[in-house]
């Protein structure tokens, strides 16, 4: 079945440092991918997405690119900053489908 | 925009008794929520899919009888776990859709079940 398999966290940085989440997953046909954060005491919000193969998804200087040949869809930011610091999920649908399969979720801590 | 909230944000209970959650979509009207269960440092298992005023579409392995859910309105949502036992603590997430478009996300009700 379809899955999604991301980094575990913490990731710990410090302010200004290079980020990288990995993602990568399992599906059938041509899933759109997402990366939704959660920062504390708040839901999940959709941070990008990308619904086809090589689109770049990007928002708030984050960026993931989607890679059907490596199937990934890992998440870059080339400076963290001290309010970046929140749960990070990767998440897939199938075309068309309603359901969102989501990865475990990765905590990023940056530190000034 | 795009808000939606859930009521309790945590709730302790015995075992045996039913606890509800709600889930409201404050500033637009859904016409689908689902609702999600999340395990400490495991993904957001998908639990079921409402659609205002028809039943429930369950995803396999959750029992419908144990988690019920109502779409009365097209802004609420509510899930009781009914008889809840100890194995029912968890974190469960509401989120509510618009039509086709993107999912927005409640912030969680934490359940113990003591």
């Amino acid at each position: 079945g379809n899955s999604v398999t991301q980094m575990e966290g913490p990731v710990t940085l410090s302010e200004e440092a290079f980020l990288t989440i990995n993602c990568t997953y399992t599906a059938t046909g041509y899933p759109s991918l997402f990366w939704y954060v959660q920062y504390p005491g708040e839901g999940l919000q959709l941070l990008l997405k990308a619904t086809k193969a090589d689109d770049k998804g990007s928002n708030k200087g984050f960026e993931a690119t989607y890679r059907k040949e490596t199937t990934s869809f890992h998440l870059e930011k080339g400076s963290v900053q001290v309010s970046d610091s929140a749960v990070y999920f990767c998440a897939l649908s199938d075309q068309g489908a309603d359901k969102l399969i989501f990865g475990t979720g990765t905590r990023l801590q940056v530190f000034p | 925009g795009a808000v939606v909230s859930q009521h309790p944000s945590w709730v302790i209970c015995k075992s045996g008794t039913s606890v509800k959650i709600e889930c409201r979509s404050l500033d637009f009207q859904a016409t689908t929520m689902f609702w999600y269960r999340q395990f400490p440092k495991q993904s957001l298992m998908l639990m079921a899919t409402s659609n205002e005023g028809s039943k429930a579409t369950y995803e396999q392995g959750v029992e419908k009888d144990k988690f019920l859910i109502n779409h009365a309105s097209l802004t609420l949502s509510t899930l009781t776990v009914t008889s809840a036992h100890p194995e029912d603590s968890s974190f469960y997430i509401c989120s509510a859709r618009r039509g086709s478009e993107t999912q927005y996300f409640g912030p969680g009700t934490r359940l113990l079940v003591l």
